[in-house]
Formats: C-alpha cells, structure tokens, sequence
C-alpha cells in the first residue's frame, strides 16, 4: 500500500492562504490522491481528491507534482473554521481498492 | 441529504456482553466501510462491503462480526471485546467501492470497553 508522510502540524492565520504538503513516492500509476479533514469529536469529511490534473472545488486546490511524488492542499483564505487534522489519503485502484490514512497534519489558524 | 448516522453515540461495554453499532444512509451509495480510530490516531480500515458483499476484510478479528442487511444499512456486531479494542467505531459509505468515489463518513461511536 502507498504510504504518505505529512507535517505533524502547521500554523495559520485567518485569511491567509495555507499550503499542506504531502509526500507519497510509493504511489502507484492507477491510485488516486484524497485529502480528508477531520474537526474536533467528528467524522472525517471530503476535501478534494485528484488523479495527475491540478483540481479546483469550493474547498480547496489541490496540486499534483508532474511526477505524481508528492502533492499540496491549498486553502486559498483560512478561516477558524478549518482548524482541523488534515488527512492526505492514498485511494488504491484495481481489485484491492481502499483508503489509507496518513498521519495527517493538525493545522492551527489564528485569529 | 449527504448524511451518514450512526448509533449509538457512545457504548461502554463489558468484554462478556454482545451489542451491536448500528449505520445508516439514504445516499444510494452501494459501498460501506468501517473504520476504527484510536486516540490521535488516524482511520484504520476494518471492513468494505460492496453491493451488499463483504469485498475486504483487513484481518480483523473475529469478535468483530460485520453485516449489511440491505444497501443502506450497516452493522458491526461485537462479542467478547478487549479493553484495546477501546476506540472511535467510524462508518462510511461511496456511491461505489473505487478510487475515483469520495466517502462520507459518520459521526461515530465512541466504544469503551471495561
């Protein structure tokens, strides 16, 4: 299985923008890249996921290297909202299709 | 209505009792997972279900006993549990069980075992 290897935590503050990395070289050609955060007592919840192309939602960006080695969530304007664990997933394709968690990266936003 | 539930919220239970979790939803999604979360850890998968069919079982011991009586709904059922198995119980479900699908996951339940 890809494994991924995040920041243990990251600081913010309100309105800026924030880049999460993600590194994940064991990935493989058919395995998707997922971004999930999870807020305080909740479920983990979708972000964004992508395949090779940059992708844009209402979340976030997301930023696949040409290599597909490493990618970067982007949160364009932090708001206190999204201080969250942020999980950078590997989705693995064929017949043994599942998520994997990293450790993810507590992500502060200050005020 | 993009909602998974889960029940109970919080379960304590003693390592000779049975008791059952409970998920639900109404997304039409064909895909259910169970994850389990230790403390400040991240989601482990346990079990996927795929129209109806168990399709992966992440070695998982048999005291955990899993069931999808119908498209919606999901169970795990516990006998016998140990103290370690103390732990946030997440559900999930996809439109179907592929890398390209997102899941939404549930609340939890929050299973602390005595």
């Amino acid at each position: 299985d890809a494994k991924t290897t995040q920041p243990n935590s990251m600081e913010s503050n309100e309105e800026e923008p924030v880049h999460l990395p993600c590194n994940h070289s064991t990935i493989s050609g058919t395995d998707y890249i997922h971004w999930y955060r999870q807020l305080p007592s909740q479920g983990p919840e979708y972000v964004i996921h992508g395949l090779t192309s940059n992708v844009n939602n209402r979340m976030a960006s997301l930023a696949i290297a040409e290599d597909r080695k490493s990618s970067t969530l982007i949160l364009h304007r932090a708001t206190l909202r999204d201080a969250a664990v942020y999980y950078c997933t590997i989705n693995s394709g064929g017949s043994n299709y599942k998520l994997t968690f990293g450790k993810g990266t507590l992500l502060t936003v200050n005020p | 209505d993009t909602e998974v539930t889960q029940t109970p919220k919080h379960l304590v239970m003693g390592m000779t009792n049975k008791k059952s979790l409970k998920c639900e939803q109404h997304m039409g999604h064909r895909a259910m997972y169970w994850y389990k979360q230790k403390a400040k850890k991240p989601p482990e998968l346990m079990f996927v279900y795929s129209y109806e069919k168990l399709s992966i079982n992440e070695s998982v011991p048999s005291r955990f006993s899993p069931e999808c009586p119908n498209s919606s709904l999901l169970n795990l059922h516990l006998h016998a549990l140990q103290p370690e198995d103390s732990a946030l119980y997440l559900c999930a479900s996809s439109q179907a069980a592929g890398f390209t699908y997102e899941q939404y996951f549930g609340p939890g339940t929050r299973l602390t075992v005595t």
